[in-house]
């Protein structure tokens, strides 16, 4: 079956850099696109990031752009976040997801890993 | 850029019909995706491509799309179905194709 597994988070201080990676098993990794999607204490989903198959397009939120950083290694079955330039209002639980065969949505997602940034 | 709007929250007693909406501009020529959140977890995948359903989410679970509204209905309402509720579409209208989700929307089991 479908397993994501999410490590990397935890406390960080504003300004301060976090990567974040995630274990893919149970599925072809190197044949799908994969998203990044986060949570805000109490809030609503919030789409971060894609990655397609192969690496060759990404897309970011506005909110993200030019801080973070998608990326894959299919020789390892592992998907990244690199999250530089760290703000307060990324604190949020960060979720690993594998996307359709299309990407357009998300048909597993990994149980996510809590970013927090404070001083 | 593109905007879903949700109903904050939507109350049924159990045994009755649920119905959640997404609102978007001229949503119906987008195709629409649905996930179920409970509290603590993940979410999860209940309805796709407007009206499909993954293998395991009950035939409870249908979608409508058409117009500028898009439609989540759950028949028979359960305890168990109490949950928030999320819609999603890929917008690719612009030159940086993105995810868009919906506000979410709480439903509440009375």
């Amino acid at each position: 079956q479908v397993q994501l597994v999410e490590s990397g988070g935890g406390v960080v201080q504003p300004g301060g850099s976090l990567r974040l990676s995630c274990a893919a098993s149970g599925f072809t990794f190197s044949s799908y696109g994969m998203h990044w999607v986060r949570q805000a204490p109490g809030k609503g989903l919030e789409w971060v990031a894609f990655i397609r198959y192969d690496g060759s397009n990404k897309y970011y939120a506005d909110s993200v752009k030019g801080r973070f950083t998608i990326s894959r290694d299919n020789s390892k079955n592992t998907l990244y976040l690199q999250m530089n330039s760290l703000r307060a209002e990324d604190t949020a639980v960060y979720y690993c997801a594998k996307g359709n065969a299309y990407g357009d949505y998300v048909d597993y997602w990994g149980q996510g890993t809590l970013v927090t940034v404070s001083s | 850029s593109y905007v879903l709007t949700q109903p904050p929250s939507v109350s049924v007693a159990p045994g009755q019909t649920a119905r959640i909406t997404c609102g978007g501009n001229n949503i119906g020529s987008k195709s629409v995706h649905w996930y179920q959140q409970k509290p603590g977890q993940a979410p999860v995948l209940v309805v796709y491509d407007d009206s499909d359903r993954p293998s395991g989410i009950p035939e409870r679970f249908s979608g409508s799309n058409s117009g500028n509204t898009a439609t989540l209905t759950i028949s028979r309402v359960e305890a168990g179905d109490e949950a928030d509720y999320y819609c999603q579409v890929w917008d690719s209208s612009s030159d940086h194709p993105h995810v868009v989700f919906g506000g979410g929307t709480k439903l509440t089991v009375l």
